[in-house]
């Protein structure tokens, strides 16, 4: 079956804008987790949701970042205001649960250029 | 003091060599310790998985933990121009995917 998407693939934006990132993850999928991957670095998690519910906030970086999920499926990641320190890729992965040994799925990334 | 640190490479190696990735990390409660595969412009892809101590073997894929130095590391064997790509370790108390720590990646080229 098709693996994880998410769109825009590159996304290029003036600093202020805000920008809207999305998610498909692989159907039944029950986790979902926003990584950032920035240039050298390793991954810094975001935030994880299980079903639509995110129990843990505390890695979004700032109250600029927010993320939902509807339906249990689809996510979206917004950054309002953006800065050119938000420029990174942001990585979504999923797994059928989040428990341990469950294997995350990685999507390609959405490429984020803030100028 | 970064949780995991991760030598950046570039490691160069030619075709059909050993290579030797390493991580080492500071946190004694890490339990899980799992391998990505980064090829450039696509996300990660689980290579191997390890829980506690030990060897474990998977094809030309050797990944080995050794927690009394806090150290972990990734054999590859024959290496393939097509093993070429960033390589990143993970670890986690829980093994829950929702608590992972990721090393910041080798990016290795195999020449033919």
């Amino acid at each position: 079956g098709a693996g994880v998407s998410q769109s825009p693939s590159n996304k290029v934006t003036e600093k202020g804008k805000d920008v809207e990132l999305r998610c498909d993850p692989i159907s039944g999928h029950t986790a979902l987790y926003w990584y950032r991957q920035s240039l050298g670095q390793g991954l810094e998690f975001l935030i994880y949701f299980q079903g639509n519910s995110a129990p843990d906030k505390s890695g979004l970086p700032s109250d600029r970042f927010s993320a939902e999920r509807t339906g249990g499926s689809v996510s979206t990641l917004t950054i309002q205001r953006t800065q050119q320190e938000d420029s990174a890729v942001y990585l979504c992965a999923s797994s059928l649960d989040v428990g341990a040994g469950e294997t995350q799925y990685f999507g390609p990334g959405t490429r984020l250029l803030v100028l | 003091q970064k949780e995991v640190e991760q030598d950046p490479g570039p490691l160069s190696v030619p075709e059909g060599a050993i290579v030797s990735l390493n991580c080492t990390y500071s946190n004694s409660a890490f339990q899980y310790f799992m391998w990505y595969r980064q090829y450039s412009r696509k996300g990660p892809e689980l290579l191997m998985y390890t829980y506690s101590i030990g060897n474990k073997d998977d094809g030309r894929f050797t990944a080995q933990v050794d927690k009394s130095s806090k150290y972990i590391s990734l054999f590859i064997r024959d290496s393939q121009p097509s093993d070429s790509a960033t390589y990143l370790c993970a670890m986690s108390v829980s093994g829950s995917a929702r608590q992972l720590t990721f090393g910041s990646g080798t990016q290795l080229t195999v020449l033919p």
